[in-house]
């Protein structure tokens, strides 16, 4: 079983819809979660972090965490073409020898069409 | 303006050539991080750092060396071990401490074997 576990992508969703994106994780005492979006051929940017049970919206980005079921997912909603990316889960998690560290997902390719 | 600056942006190597990636931040962060990327794949860990003279290997260490001697820079060797080196590969850098951040990443490097 993978660490941190996407949706299998790719994902195409219609402009103005709702793209829900979502992540499981292997540690049960992970805290912390981010959401990245990386376009092609560039670098991961931080777009979303969330720390307690619940929804954080930011924008049209709303990210979910509910740690009890070990799940963190992210709604785009009202998409747009621009938001056609891969969209990367990680997950701060305790290592025994190094101390904690962000484990990442394998990422989920979205396509926004016009 | 505060980042990670890495050089060159695109690099390409020989056989049997050993190459450094360069990794510049001036965020005063304490902890930086060597990615590689694989098209179509997530982010793998190749050597990661918490504090300065200190270094730990991450999940793809082999054919790779590190150094930190300084806060500000991370360079990343590819030696001539490394069977397959062509990848894009990223930095990255987070404060420590018992509140995680998340990464902040540079602009990465694509190495292109020849």
């Amino acid at each position: 079983q993978k660490e941190v576990e996407q949706n299998s992508g790719p994902l195409s969703v219609p402009e103005g819809a709702i793209a829900s994106l979502n992540c499981t994780y292997s540690d049960r005492v992970s805290q912390s979660f981010f959401w990245y979006r990386q376009y092609s051929g560039k670098s991961p940017e931080l777009i979303m972090s969330i720390y307690s049970n619940g929804d954080k919206e930011d924008g049209r980005f709303t990210a979910q965490l509910n740690k009890a079921s070990q799940y963190v997912s992210l709604l785009i909603r009202d998409s747009q073409p621009s938001d056609s990316a891969t969209y990367l889960c990680a997950v701060n998690m305790l290592r025994e020898t190094s101390g904690s560290r962000l484990t990442f997902g394998e990422g989920t390719q979205l396509t926004v069409n016009p | 303006d505060g980042g990670i600056t890495q050089s060159p942006k695109y690099l390409f190597r020989k056989e049997g050539q050993n190459v450094t990636l360069s990794c510049e931040q001036n965020l005063n962060h304490d902890a930086m991080y060597w990615y590689r990327q694989d098209p179509g794949q997530g982010l793998r860990l190749i050597y990661y750092s918490q504090i300065v003279n200190d270094f730990q290997k991450g999940d793809i260490a082999e054919g790779y060396s590190v150094s930190r001697e300084k806060k500000e820079s991370f360079p990343l060797t590819v030696t001539s071990a490394q069977k397959n080196p062509t990848a894009f590969y990223l930095c990255a850098s987070t404060e420590t401490g018992a509140h995680s951040y998340g990464y902040t990443f540079g602009s990465g490097t694509r190495l292109t074997v020849v």
